[in-house]
């Protein structure tokens, strides 16, 4: 069964302390994995596409990598604003093309 | 106004009402979809339109029934809902389905049953 899993749960960082996301998924045939921001009361907001192992993206205090199994999101020297809900999501080749959520990891960056 | 626009924004309803959710995007994308949101659980996908037919029903009650007038609107009629139905609901949209694009979110409908 095609499953997406992000840890941990809830992340707390003082600002500027640098740490690591994790994505984890099981799928038949990776056609991307995408990350995304969540702020409280708003919907998702696009942050990355990843399409291949060995492939990265950057986009300001974040870098996202990929490998056959997993994803991670690092945030480097972090900021209050950084604070939010992360969403990883894998669209697999089975199931219609179907675009698989993990549930999210929570950070909190204290200043 | 671009992006993917949702009204209203919240709403409370009884659960013998009848209410529409409204979802509007400017993107110029074939593909809409309807996801429910609750606390600390992934994203559930609801139903998929591509050119405004509908391809995709992941097993929802009848009491939410989906329409999609044209390629740039999607709405959500929804009655009798239950206490268990209060959560947010997201509209998407993406370039195609199928296509390895991501998807653009609207910020949602906060939906209470009393």
């Amino acid at each position: 069964e095609d499953q997406v899993t992000q840890s941990p749960e809830a992340l707390r960082l003082q600002e500027g302390e640098s740490s690591s996301l994790n994505c984890s998924y099981t799928v038949s045939g990776l056609r991307g994995l995408f990350w995304y921001r969540q702020d409280p009361g708003k919907g998702p907001e696009f942050l990355f596409t990843l399409y291949s192992a060995g492939e990265e993206k950057e986009k300001e205090r974040l870098k996202a990598t990929l490998t056959k199994k997993e994803s991670f999101l690092h945030i480097t020297a972090p900021k209050p604003e950084d604070s939010a809900t992360y969403l990883c999501a894998v669209q697999a080749q089975t199931g219609g093309f179907k675009t698989i959520f993990g549930a999210g990891t929570r950070l909190f960056v204290k200043a | 106004e671009t992006g993917v626009t949702q009204t209203p924004r919240h709403l409370v309803m009884g659960m013998t009402n009848k209410k529409s959710l409204k979802c509007e995007q400017h993107l110029g994308h074939n593909a809409m979809y309807w996801y429910k949101q609750s606390a600390k659980k992934p994203l559930e996908l609801m139903f998929v339109y591509s050119l405004e037919e509908r391809v995709e029903n992941n097993s929802v009650p009848s009491r939410f029934s989906p329409e999609c007038p044209n390629s740039s609107h999607l709405f959500l009629h929804l009655h009798t809902l239950q206490p268990e139905d209060s959560a947010l609901y997201l509209c998407a949209s993406s370039q195609d389905h199928g296509s390895n694009q991501p998807q653009h979110f609207g910020d949602g409908t906060r939906l209470s049953i009393l």
